[in-house]
Order: structure tokens, then C-alpha cells, then sequence
């Protein structure tokens, strides 16, 4: 099993500039969630999907932020424009069911300049 | 507002020094405390997870418990592979499985 695949693991962009992540769960998990993580606020619940349907995405930030999850296999975060203060870390993770513990992909850090 | 906070927030050990990382947490009805280790530049790695006040389980050189506040993460006889950074999760009951984390406990063995 190749686990959580995220990419790309490095991105390094322009304010204002769109950026797409992108994330690959583990085959048969159910739910999937993304994370930010910072030194100043830690790992911070963006949203989750829960069988490709958005449950809870009380954590986006703003409306420069949107997560899809058209399949099984594949999901997006998107931010547009890009900001410096989004500079981060930013994982997905995917479990086999609600309430089940969470497998980490790699992350992908990202660097608005 | 769920909320964990994980003390110290840094912890230096030599190799063979015990010692317990804390986690404390305000979750409504907790459903399950979950630790994970985190190595640099790495996703968090799952450890255990505890669902009732008094459930103890253990891993290697850990052992991780739970009261209704609180959870420890005991590390004995600790070696410099153990160093990382130790995370603590909640997550609560009813319709909302959103899993809170801690910001964590660095942990530093040397030889």
C-alpha cells in the first residue's frame, strides 16, 4: 500500500497567484480531511469529506479556499488568489470511516512569497 | 469550543531518563484521544487511541493512559530514536467527527 500520496511536496508561489494540492487517499477509505499545519497554530482542521460528500467545512479560512473531492481516489484544495500568510504545511489524510484513526500523507509545503 | 493543550512544549531526555508527555482536553463527549508521532518533515504517524477513563495501552517504550481530563503519554527507558514530536488528539461526540490536535510536545533523547 503506497499510503496517502500528496502532491506537489514543495510549491513556492506569488501573492495572487491560484494554487491547486492535490491528494491521493489509501484505496477503500471513506474519509478523507485536510490539515494546515503552523509553528504558531499547529494542525488545524480545514474540512473533511466523509464517502466524497464535504461534512464540515467550518475550518476554510475564507472564501479564497475550496476543496472538491469528485471521486474516491482524488481530491483538490485550492486557494485563490494566494496570500503570504498561507504559508504552510498543508496534509491530507484519509481513514476508513468516521471516527477511525487518521494515515498522513507526506504534506506539501507551501511558500507564498 | 473543543480544546487540547499538550505540556511541555519541549522536553530534552538522556537515553534511559523516564518521563510523561501531558495532554489535556475539553471535547463534549469525548468518543475517542488519539497520539501521534510526528518526525521532521513527515505526516503525523498514528500510535493509539483511548476511549474511556482508566483504558491503558502501550507500544514499545510508551504507554499511553486516560482520565477524564487528562491523557499521558509515559515513555520509559527512552532511546534517541523516540525523539519527535508527539501529538495529542480529541475528538468528540454526536454528528461532528472533527479531530482536534494539540501543538505538541517535542521530544529530544540524546546518546
Amino acid at each position: 500500500d503506497a499510503g496517502v500520496i500528496q502532491s506537489p511536496r514543495h510549491e513556492v508561489t506569488e501573492m495572487g497567484q491560484e494554487v491547486t494540492l492535490r491528494c491521493k487517499p489509501i484505496s477503500g477509505h471513506n474519509s478523507l480531511f485536510w490539515y494546515r499545519q503552523t509553528m504558531m497554530r499547529g494542525l488545524e482542521l480545514l474540512i473533511y469529506f466523509n464517502n466524497n460528500v464535504p461534512i464540515d467545512d467550518s475550518g476554510m479560512p475564507e472564501d479564497r479556499f475550496s476543496a472538491k473531492m469528485p471521486n474516491a481516489s482524488f481530491s483538490t484544495l485550492k486557494i485563490q488568489p494566494s496570500e503570504p500568510r498561507d504559508s504552510a504545511v498543508y496534509f491530507c489524510a484519509s481513514s476508513p470511516g468516521l471516527g477511525e484513526k487518521l494515515f498522513f500523507g507526506s504534506g506539501t509545503q507551501l511558500s507564498v512569497l | 469550543e473543543d480544546q487540547v493543550t499538550q505540556s511541555p512544549e519541549a522536553l530534552r531526555l538522556q537515553e534511559g531518563e523516564s518521563s510523561s508527555l501531558n495532554c489535556s482536553y475539553t471535547v463534549s463527549g469525548l468518543r475517542g484521544l488519539f497520539w501521534y508521532r510526528q518526525d521532521p518533515g513527515k505526516g503525523p504517524e498514528f500510535l493509539f487511541t483511548l476511549y474511556s477513563a482508566g483504558e491503558e495501552k502501550e507500544k514499545e517504550r510508551l504507554k499511553a493512559t486516560l482520565t477524564k481530563k487528562e491523557s499521558f503519554l509515559h515513555i520509559t527507558a527512552p532511546k534517541p530514536e523516540d525523539s519527535a514530536t508527539y501529538l495529542c488528539a480529541a475528538q468528540g461526540g454526536g454528528s461532528n467527527y472533527k479531530l482536534t490536535f494539540g501543538k505538541g510536545t517535542l521530544l529530544t533523547v540524546n546518546p
